[in-house]
């Protein structure tokens, strides 16, 4: 099946600083990639969604500001969290959807998550 | 916005029995899929649903993709320890974005 791999899986910071969270399709293309932010013992809520080429999309509540998405290729997404603060730590959780044929079409496969926490 | 109703929230079970968990919705979707997620990791696909009525399997696991379009629901038969985690619906309507039901946490007991 699609592989989505997310980096880093965990990573701790200092509030106030900001935090760059990458999402890639390995082996397919993804022209739209989804950011969610998972709390725990929660269900996945859905933060924005990528396109490649042009400007993120984001959900209602969420900062364009405060969370910086860049889709720069097919295979590539980024989230960056800046001027990172404690209620910012969470689990975030990046997915790609495939078009590129009938197996894929419409599944969204997932990253493996990233773990951030703000001290 | 759509929302999902998945149940039920939690379940309990003894090694080797059958699991069902449903998703309901008041909103018509065109796609149905089926997660599971373990701690600490992303969701995992389990199944996909495109058509109303469609029954398909994977392994042990079944899914529905009900006629109304509105549920849809996912049997696990012989349950066995390592199918602990959380099970995720969600499905895809006319905004094609992904609307999650709040899951399942399934514990089975040896």
């Amino acid at each position: 099946g699609a592989v989505v791999s997310q980096h880093p899986s965990r990573v701790i910071c200092k509030s106030g600083t900001s935090v760059k969270i990458e999402c890639r399709s390995l082996d397919f293309q993804a022209t739209t990639m989804f950011w969610y932010r998972q709390f725990p013992k929660q269900s996945l809520m859905l933060m924005a969604t990528s396109n490649e080429g042009s400007k993120a999309t984001y959900e209602q509540g969420v900062e364009k500001d405060k969370f910086l998405i860049n889709h720069a290729s097919l295979t590539l997404s980024t989230l960056t969290v800046t001027s990172a603060h404690p209620e910012d730590s969470s689990f975030y959780i990046c997915s790609a959807r495939g078009n590129w044929n009938i197996a894929t079409k419409e599944k969204l496969f997932f990253g493996s998550g990233t773990q951030l926490s703000v001290l | 916005g759509q929302q999902l109703n998945q149940s039920p929230q939690s379940m309990f079970i003894q090694e080797g029995e059958d699991v069902s968990m449903n998703c309901t919705s008041s909103s018509i979707f065109n796609t149905w899929l089926w997660y599971k997620q373990e701690p600490g990791e992303g969701p995992v696909l389990l199944i996909a649903l495109y058509k109303a009525g469609e029954l398909t399997s994977n392994g042990r696991l079944t899914a529905q993709f009900g006629i109304t379009r509105k549920d849809s629901f996912l049997n696990i038969s012989a349950s066995i320890p390592s199918d602990v985690g959380i099970y995720f619906c969600a499905g895809v309507g006319g905004s094609e974005k992904l609307v999650f039901g709040k899951g399942t946490k399934l514990t089975v007991n040896p």
